[in-house]
Order: structure tokens, then C-alpha cells, then sequence
């Protein structure tokens, strides 16, 4: 596609599940960033890759949240044994050079 | 204390008004910054990159100073479409990500 295409839009999900949440970056940009952003706030930084490799997890809250993208292209953000304090919404972005990045329209996780 | 830093606002200003927003970085290791606008639900987009001699594009104009590490924007002439979220961003050199501030709200007004 065009632009940045995330995956699911909306997720609701119960206390203790675990979600996964699919970004497919746009096509041949090498760097893939997740971001969560919570209402009324900037973007806050979790992770990112360039190309399949991880280059920055410290972001990450904890260890129950990671991210993987195994061939350079999708991504897919996990967070296990979800809280209510994980609800956001969560903003892939991706990036053909280091400093332009364009953001998908978001993952709104409501955890209940 | 963040590490870019934003009047929240809200600014709320009438059609026609020259309106500015300043934003602070704590990281004098920062070298690159932009201005990224965000209208209500949607994502963020990259309004302008900020350059050390000062940019301007068409009613906007951005500055950085690095002597006290601070980055406006300034909007003339301000449009009823103007209205939006700015977002402050700084980033280091190298490979490291973005780091956005709150960003300042603008509300302009017919």
C-alpha cells in the first residue's frame, strides 16, 4: 500500500490476555519504529529496527512488551498479560533515512 | 525532566493572527529537529524541518537556537485550518529515534 498500514485499529481485550499488533511498513523503508502514544501526549518511543534487527528496545516498559520483525518488512508489537495502564494507542512508523519517519493511522488497544 | 519540553496550551487565536510556540531540549547532543502537526485522531505528519540558519515555508517560519537549546514556530496569518496539535522534535546524530514532545495545541478561530 501507500502509506504505513497497521493492523488491528481497534482492540479490545480482558486483563491478562496478550495482544499482538501488526505494522506493515511502507514498501522498501528500512527502518520500522513503534511509538504509543497516550491521549494528550507526544509520541512516546518503545522500539525500533532497521532492516530485522532491533536496534533500540529501551523504550519498552517492561518485559512484557516486545517486538519483532523477522524479515525486514512486518513488524508485530506483543504485550503479554495486558494491564488497564497499557491502554494507548499505539503508532508504528517507518523511514527510508534516519530522520523522516511516516506514521500508520494506529493501534487503539482498550484493556478492560 | 523530558527531554523536549512544550507549552501545552491551548492556543486560542483568531483567523488572521501571527502565532508562536517555543519548545526546549534538554540533550545538547541533539542535532536534528523538526515540527510535526497532528490534527485530533489522526497520526502525525512532518510539517517542516528546522535547519540552524532559521526556515521558512510559505506562512510558516521555524528557528532553532542552540545556545539555549530552544526551537520555535511561528505561524503567520493563521487559517481556521491551522488548527491542530504541533509537535516538538528533537533526535542525536547517528541512529537513535525521534523524541517528541507534548505538544502545544492551537485553536484558531473564525
Amino acid at each position: 500500500g501507500a502509506g504505513v498500514s497497521q493492523s488491528p485499529r481497534y482492540k479490545v481485550t480482558k486483563r491478562g490476555q496478550d495482544v499482538a499488533l501488526r505494522c506493515d511498513p511502507i514498501s522498501g523503508h528500512v527502518s520500522l519504529y513503534w511509538y504509543r502514544q497516550a491521549l494528550g501526549q507526544g509520541p512516546e518511543f518503545l522500539t525500533y529496527f532497521n532492516y530485522e534487527a532491533q536496534q533500540d528496545k529501551s523504550g519498552l516498559p517492561n518485559d512484557r512488551f516486545s517486538a519483532e520483525r523477522p524479515e525486514g518488512s512486518i513488524s508485530t508489537l506483543t504485550i503479554q498479560r495486558t494491564e488497564q495502564r497499557d491502554s494507548a494507542m499505539y503508532r508504528c512508523a517507518s523511514s527510508p533515512s534516519r530522520n523522516t519517519i511516516y506514521f500508520g493511522e494506529g493501534s487503539w488497544l482498550t484493556v478492560v | 525532566r523530558k527531554e523536549v519540553e512544550q507549552d501545552p496550551g491551548p492556543f486560542n487565536v483568531p483567523e488572521g493572527a501571527t502565532v508562536a510556540f517555543n519548545c526546549t531540549y534538554s540533550n545538547s547532543a541533539s542535532q536534528s529537529f523538526f515540527w510535526y502537526r497532528q490534527d485530533c485522531r489522526k497520526e502525525p505528519k512532518l510539517l517542516m524541518s528546522v535547519y540552524s540558519s532559521g526556515n521558512e515555508d510559505g506562512r510558516f517560519t521555524a528557528q532553532l537556537n542552540r545556545a539555549s537549546q530552544y526551537i520555535s514556530l511561528l505561524i503567520r496569518d493563521s487559517k481556521l485550518s491551522d488548527s491542530a496539535t504541533y509537535l516538538c522534535v528533537a533526535s542525536h546524530s547517528g541512529n537513535t529515534p525521534l523524541v517528541f514532545g507534548k505538544g502545544t495545541r492551537l485553536s484558531v478561530i473564525a
